[in-house]
């Protein structure tokens, strides 16, 4: 059971815009940012947002992120098929002196 | 560029040992926290543990699952960190990343993981 709650599962159709979403509380979201990890089959995690909205150098703009109280969301625009991920959200919690991870939302394009 | 290459990964039984390494190189290693990060197999993201840099004494913390079982150290002068796990657990069977991170919440660059199996 993740401290971080996402969707399993989520899918759409090249050029489609889709939503992930990450719940927290108020000891992990509501008082830190939120980053988002890329988890391509079979490899390492990659960071692919952080400070909740910031994009790292060489990820597409097609990716966004934002935060609004206990919660965050990670939108990809003009889906591709190389989109085809499991994503997770990540922050700091200040009840568990940790980072915290979200269960993973595993993104199809179909 | 940021490299960190992790090996000691392998086969053992429920209540063994085994000590797994962080290489690191890319980077002034002594100024960054490392974590490791765990992913059981089919399965999510879980923090193990951190060292923290040498401005911050290289202190540790631990996830609640692993506290008293695993160690964490480091060797600035080899750009090295190690995951020392005793009394491992089935529940222990994973692959375990070396992380750096940035900013005491970030991880911007992970290893590839080296798969630890913990099965008689």
């Amino acid at each position: 059971q993740s401290v971080l709650t996402q969707s399993p599962s989520a899918s759409g159709t090249p050029g489609q815009r889709v939503t992930i979403s990450c719940s927290g509380s108020s000891s992990n979201i509501g008082g830190n940012s939120v980053n988002w990890y890329q988890q391509l089959p079979g490899t390492a995690p990659k960071l692919l947002m952080y400070s909740n909205n910031q994009r790292p150098s060489g990820v597409p703009g097609r990716f966004s992120g934002s935060k609004s109280g206990t919660s965050a969301s990670l939108a990809i625009s003009g889906l591709q098929s190389e989109d085809e991920a499991d994503y997770y959200c990540s922050t700091w919690d200040d009840s568990l002196n940790g980072p915290v991870f979200g269960g993973g939302t595993k993104l199809t394009v179909l | 560029e940021v490299q960190l290459v992790e090996s000691g990964g392998g086969l053992v039984q429920p209540g063994g040992s085994l000590r797994l390494s962080c290489a690191a190189s890319g980077f002034t290693f002594s100024d960054h926290y490392i974590d490791w990060v765990r992913q059981a197999p089919g399965k999510g993201l879980e923090w193990v543990g951190r060292s923290r840099n040498k401005v911050n004494s290289y202190s540790t913390e631990y996830a609640a699952s692993v506290k008293g079982r695993f160690t964490i150290s480091r060797d600035d002068s080899k750009n090295s960190l190690y995951l020392q796990m005793n009394s491992l657990k089935t529940e222990d069977t994973a692959v375990y990343y070396c992380t750096r991170v940035v900013g005491a919440t970030t991880v911007d660059y992970w290893g590839l993981g080296t798969l630890v199996t913990v099965s008689s």
